[in-house]
């Protein structure tokens, strides 16, 4: 069981926003930025958003990062069938020897 | 194209040893901490360990401490990760990604496709 939590699926209809929360202490999401990455079926894990609300370049603005002292927030406006995929948060955990911590993932099904 | 390539996966006897390899092109390779993460099959995905720029800092998940080292060689562009006392739970496929920002980081980008290491009698 993660440290990290997240919920184990998501769905929505196209053109819907979704959101994806990720839940941790304060040795983790409370004092480190959170990362999230998208996998689809079948390929490499993808950075999405960086440093809790930044996206990389090339990342629709359809996608947004947000936190709140010990949660993160993914969201994903409009919705489109290419975004059915698993979604993972990332966070540097501070407690004992350190370490990155990855939520168990979400996988989201566009309906 | 920044890119990273992984190899050296297989199936290996519990006990066995294995040796992966991560070839990076399209960045200086030098310059950043790198990174390998596993995912088994069916879970999440697992950070297992980093390394500095220079290979002077090295730092595990406490379930591989002590039975894997990852190394690097800038002159060759290559990262690897050796793989001792494997067991089943070690079972997995096996990233690598240039990490940001460094140790103190879970901003990865890119990831390779990842190489499959499967550990069974």
């Amino acid at each position: 069981q993660s440290v990290l939590t997240q919920p184990p699926s998501a769905s929505g209809t196209p053109g819907q926003r979704v959101t994806i929360s990720c839940s941790g202490s304060s040795s983790n999401i409370g004092s480190n930025y959170v990362y999230w990455y998208q996998q689809l079926p079948g390929t490499a894990p993808k950075l999405l958003i960086y440093r809790n609300n930044q996206r990389p370049s090339g990342v629709p603005d359809r996608f947004s990062g947000s936190k709140s002292g010990t949660s993160a927030s993914l969201a994903i406006s409009g919705l489109r069938s290419e975004d059915e995929a698993y979604y993972h948060c990332a966070v540097w955990d501070g407690s004992l020897s350190g370490r990155v911590l990855f939520g168990g993932g979400t996988k989201l099904t566009v309906l | 194209e920044v890119q990273v390539v992984e190899s050296g996966g297989g199936l290996v006897q519990p006990g066995g040893s294995l040796r992966l390899s991560c070839a990076a092109s399209g960045f200086t390779f030098s310059s950043y901490w790198m990174t390998w993460v596993r995912q088994a099959p069916g879970k999440g995905l697992e950070w297992v360990a980093n390394i500095k720029q220079d290979g002077s800092e090295k730092y595990y998940v406490d379930s591989v401490k002590g039975r894997f080292t990852i190394s690097r060689d800038n002159a060759k562009n290559s990262l690897y990760l050796q793989m001792n006392s494997l067991t089943a739970e070690d079972t997995a496929v096996y990233s690598c990604a240039r990490t940001w920002s460094g140790y103190l980081s879970g901003w990865f980008d890119p990831w390779g496709q990842g190489t499959l290491v499967t550990v069974s009698s």
